[in-house]
């Protein structure tokens, strides 16, 4: 079956403009998350959705980084402003969200690049 | 607050060499998950390890986890060519919440 999906895979952008990221968690799957990786960070955790719970957002960091997930699927992290420090592979994840079911399967990122 | 450390960082090993790389942690903990990731390319999942004294084997990987310890090996067994590529550890704490990442190990297998 399809696996998660993220678009674009790329994306340069300059400084002080907004992005917008999407991700495709797999059909059925209510826990989804959005982690960065990046040089000097490694993989961070960014935010999660589970369901129709409020998202924990006590990765995001900054006020600059926002997401959301309509209608229990798709799911956009936006970045306003960008810097510099924002440049980093997005990557997005979804799991089962069940007792038994939390092994988190991944996209394939979304590269930005801020000039 | 939940660390992940991984050692060696760095490997590289010959091909028919065995090796195995750790990764510790820093809180109780019973779920433990190993990926694999190739230069460009996203995560894959390799194991998932739910309780003490799992053992799972893959080819010619092995992953343990001792939860008494806060320690999981990856074992590399005869290591040949295709296993070059770098390697995450990560824990939750309690399943159906974010992973915490190792910083990786870069494997490079060579001849």
């Amino acid at each position: 079956g399809a696996g998660v999906s993220q678009s674009p895979s790329n994306k340069v952008t300059e400084k002080g403009k907004d992005v917008e990221l999407r991700c495709d968690p797999i059909s059925g799957h209510t826990a989804l998350y959005w982690y960065r990786q990046s040089l000097g960070q490694g993989l961070e955790f960014l935010i999660y959705f589970q369901g129709n719970s409020a998202p924990d957002k006590s990765g995001l960091p900054s006020d600059r980084f926002s997401a959301e997930r309509t209608g229990g699927s798709v799911s956009t992290l936006t970045i306003q402003r960008t810097q510099q420090e924002d440049s980093a592979v997005y990557l997005c994840a979804s799991s089962l969200g069940g007792m038994l079911a939390y092994e988190q399967y991944f996209g394939p990122g979304t590269r930005l690049t801020v000039t | 607050e939940l660390k992940v450390e991984q050692n060696p960082l760095f490997l590289s090993m010959q091909e028919g060499k065995n090796y195995t790389i750790y990764c510790n942690y820093s809180t109780t903990s019973d779920r433990l998950y190993w990926y694999r990731q190739d230069p460009g390319k996203s995560l894959e999942s390799l194991f998932v390890l739910l309780s003490n004294g799992a053992v799972k084997q893959e080819g010619r990987l092995m992953a343990s986890l001792d939860t008494k310890a806060r320690l999981s090996t990856l074992h590399i067994t005869a290591a040949v060519h295709d296993l070059s590529a770098t390697y995450f550890c990560a824990v939750d704490i309690t399943g159906n919440t974010p992973l915490v990442f190792g910083k990786g190990t870069r494997l490079s297998v060579i001849a």
